[in-house]
């Protein structure tokens, strides 16, 4: 596709209850990064994939998070038993590898989350 | 941990005046990325300067690195509304491998 698309855009849940949050990446864009943003604060890393190299996870918070990429293209995001504390914006980019160092990251517009 | 640290956190202008944000950092860097983020939502890259430039200059942004100092600053000339936004730095360290490490931001408001 033309851009980086997430889905849902919006995703209310209910404390407790399971979550996947959906990254569709850019064609051809070989490295794919999870970040979260809490409200008024900074992104934070939680996980990077590289082609068929084992993902980064340093960032992931907890074993209530996971991710994963199938097929060198769509990444899911999985929260389990979700907290309060885990409602955010979660934010994925891709980019071309190594490009990353010349063009930077492309992100998608983000996935609100909100734990009631 | 954040990387790197905006300075200041919160900026007001009126329109046409040049509007400067810094970024301090921690570790050495392969490169310095600047972002925009307009509403809370995706981020648009704007502008990367490699560990071995001083200055880069795109349309009206022009950023600058000091790596004696660990700090890099965007300025952005001639501000239009448009330009309201929150603005992030972003450091990939030396063998970090592509990931970059993003600061709190600059939140920008520019006054018609």
């Amino acid at each position: 596709g033309a851009g980086v698309s997430q889905s849902p855009s919006n995703k209310v849940t209910e404390k407790g209850k399971d979550v996947e949050l959906r990254c569709d990446p850019i064609s051809g864009h070989t490295a794919l990064y999870w970040y979260r943003q809490s409200l008024g604060q900074g992104l934070e890393f939680l996980i990077y994939f590289q082609g068929n190299s084992a993902p980064d996870k340093s960032g992931l918070p907890s074993d209530r998070f996971s991710a994963e990429r199938t097929g060198g293209s769509v990444s899911t995001l999985t929260i389990q038993r979700t907290q309060q504390e885990d409602s955010a914006v979660y934010l994925c980019a891709s980019s071309l590898g190594a490009g990353a160092r010349v063009y930077g990251y492309t992100f998608g517009s983000g996935t609100r989350l909100t734990v009631v | 941990s954040q990387q790197g640290e905006e300075d200041p956190q919160a900026l007001s202008i009126q329109e046409g005046e040049n509007a400067t944000m810094n970024c301090s950092y921690k570790t050495s860097i392969n490169n310095l990325q600047w972002y925009r983020q307009n509403s809370g939502r995706g981020l648009v890259h704007l502008i990367l300067i490699r560990s071995n430039e001083r200055e880069k200059h795109s349309g009206r942004l022009r950023v600058t690195l000091d790596t004696s100092k660990k700090s890099s600053s965007l300025l952005i000339t001639a501000s239009r509304a448009a330009d309201t936004a929150s603005y992030f730095c972003a450091t990939e360290a030396i063998g970090g491998y592509q990931k970059v490490t993003f600061g709190i931001g600059t939140k920008l408001q520019v006054i018609p």
